[in-house]
Order: structure tokens, then sequence, then C-alpha cells
């Protein structure tokens, strides 16, 4: 596709449900990014890719956060047992990683709102 | 631990006027990227302008430029014949050369602009 998308762009969960994030990063960019947003704030790490490898999940603040990229092209952002602070917008991002074309480009986000 | 500082959550600045968006960071690495990203309402995050730590001319796009002064780690974002459009949040991002790639981001900035 033309960019990074994601879906779903709204998830309402109940405190305790389990979600999936979906991003579809641009064709042919090897890495790919997730960051967290809560509001007001800047984005922040969560978690990094380099095709299917996932090579970097320092940011992730839980065990009941879970990233995946199994083909190395479309990646699932799961939370498990969802907790209000969990309430965020996720990023995902994906780049080239090439010598002259390094910068990352982001996705719409899926703003998730647990109650 | 790498940091980028923004310290002006809010700025206003009149259409066709030009405003100066701040940002310093923290790193001890010699060579590294910095970038300037535009966050609307829709939440897309838009890449502004793009900086290479090594080199020394500032970067500029169209009305945007930026101020690099690599020795007191500011890294500032010019916006000239401030349009409308340009009213968003702003994120001044630190990324390593090498490592896991991630943006280490600042708490952004508002930038409103007035008719």
């Amino acid at each position: 596709g033309a960019g990074v998308s994601q879906s779903p762009r709204y998830k309402v969960a109940k405190r305790g449900q389990d979600v999936a994030l979906r991003c579809d990063p641009i064709s042919g960019h090897v890495s790919l990014f997730w960051y967290q947003q809560a509001l007001g704030q800047g984005p922040e790490f969560l978690t990094y890719f380099q095709n299917e490898a996932q090579l970097d999940k320092s940011g992730l603040p839980s065990d009941r956060f879970f990233a995946e990229r199994p083909e190395g092209s479309v990646s699932t952002l799961k939370i498990q047992r969802t907790q209000q602070e969990d309430s965020a917008v996720y990023l995902c991002a994906s780049s080239l990683m090439s010598a002259t074309s390094y910068e990352q480009y982001f996705g719409p986000g899926t703003r998730l709102t647990v109650t | 631990a790498q940091t980028v500082t923004q310290s002006q959550p809010e700025m206003s600045v009149q259409e066709a006027e030009t405003v100066t968006l701040s940002c310093t960071y923290d790193t001890s690495e010699s060579d590294y990227y910095l970038f300037w990203y535009k966050q609307p309402p829709s939440r897309q995050m838009i890449l502004v302008i793009r900086q290479e730590a090594y080199k020394q001319q500032n970067a500029t796009e169209n009305r945007f430029s930026v101020n690099f002064q690599k020795a007191a780690k500011s890294f500032s974002l010019k916006i000239s014949d401030s349009q409308l459009g340009d009213a968003a949040m702003y994120f001044c991002a630190y990324r390593e050369i090498s490592g896991t790639y991630k943006y280490i981001f600042g708490t952004g900035t508002r930038l409103k602009v007035l008719a």
C-alpha cells in the first residue's frame, strides 16, 4: 500500500480482556516499530523487528504485552488482561533502513480505551 | 541514556509570521540523527525535516529549517510564513546511528496558528 496502515483505528476493551492490534507496513520495509503514546505525551518505544526477528523488546511494559511479525510483513501487538493504564494510542512505524533512507513512516495509530 | 526535551508545551504564531520551536537532547554519541515530526489531530505522524549530526549545514525543507547546534545539543525548528495548516503537535526525535534505530521523542509542542 501507499502508507502504513493500522487496524482497528479505535478499540474499547473492558478491563481484563485481551486485544490484538494490527499493523501493515509499507511494502519492502524491513524494519517495524511499535510505540505507545499516552495522552499529551510523546510516543515511547515498545519493540522493534527486523524482518521477522524481534531484535528489541526492551520497551514492552509488562509480560502482558506481546508482539509478533511471523512472515516479516504484517505485525500484531497483543495485550493480555488489559488494564486501565494500557489506555493509549499505539503507533506502528516502518522503515527501509537503507544507507540513504532511514526515517520512520508512521501509521495513523490505534486508540485503545480500557474501561 | 539519551533524552529529548521540548520545553515549550504550547506556542502561538500569527499567520504569515515566523515561529521557532525549541528542542534539546542529551547523548554521549558523536553521530546520530535528529528529526522533527508533525502530528495533526488525525494522529498521523508526518516527517517535517531531518538532520544528520555529522553534517554541519542546517537542513531546510521549503518553509521549514533547523538550527542545529551540536556542541550545545540543540535542534530548533523554524517555520517561516506560517500557515493555518501548520497547526499541530510537533515532536523532536533522536535516533542513534546504529543499534535498535528506535526513536526517542520529546513531549511535544502544540503549535497554534492565528488567522
